[in-house]
């Protein structure tokens, strides 16, 4: 059975830092592409970014509102998924949760199993 | 960026009824197209991928349709378990775009 579980959030101040983590288990995690989505409360999805595998060089790709400030990366050894968070604003507040993308590009890069979320909150 | 715009928002349907949702492309995205359903408190669960696919487990009273910039998503004959709140999404480029959703409640 396809699990994730992410981890780490909280509450942090303007400005701040946190590290995301996301377990994964139940598949091969080192053969998929991985996404981070947030969604703001109240509001929609929004994608945040994502980690190709090895052999894609783990390249990254980020939404534009955090390039520069988010960072995605992955440990295969460990099947985990990390964001980390620098500069945080209130505006980041949201519930972050990681997906799995689907093998196969059919239809394009495809997120079929997602993690239950963790919330971080970004207030003074 | 390419915008993903729903329609409507919001509807009010009662049990047994046909329910449709559109969702539009600001530019041709082919058949890269995903419906996923969302309950508060809950995950985003994946429907439909590439426009008419149903995923493996998901009832088949849902369907999905369209190709280039318009798309919509049906569901033939709504059950209690259906009112959530669906998403289309497009896996054709990144940032992969969401709709802003249509929330289906109960009449």
């Amino acid at each position: 059975e396809v699990q994730l579980v992410e981890s780490g959030g909280g509450l942090v101040q303007p400005g701040g830092s946190l590290r995301l983590s996301c377990a994964a288990s139940g598949f091969t995690f080192s053969d998929h592409y991985m996404d981070w989505v947030r969604q703001a409360p109240g509001k929609g999805l929004e994608w945040v970014g994502r980690t190709r595998n090895k052999a894609n060089s783990y390249a990254t790709e980020y939404a534009a509102s955090v390039r520069g400030r988010f960072t995605i990366s992955r440990d295969d050894s460990e099947n985990s998924l990390y964001l980390q968070m620098n500069s945080l604003k209130t505006e980041d507040t949201a519930v972050y949760y990681c997906g799995r993308v689907r093998l196969g590009t059919v239809g394009g890069r495809v997120v079929d199993y997602w993690g239950q979320g963790t919330l971080v909150t970004v207030s003074s | 960026d390419i915008q993903m715009t729903q329609s409507p928002s919001s509807l009010s349907a009662s049990v047994g009824d046909g329910v449709t949702i559109t969702c539009r492309a600001s530019q041709s995205i082919s058949s890269s197209l995903n419906w996923y359903q969302q309950k508060p408190g809950k995950a985003p669960k994946l429907l439909i991928s590439a426009a008419s696919s149903l995923q493996s487990g998901v009832p088949s009273r849902f369907s999905g349709s369209g190709s280039g910039t318009d798309f919509t998503l049906t569901i033939s004959s709504l059950q209690p378990e259906d009112f959530a709140t669906y998403y289309c999404q497009q896996s054709y480029n990144t940032p992969q775009t969401f709709g802003q959703g249509t929330k289906v409640e109960i009449k």
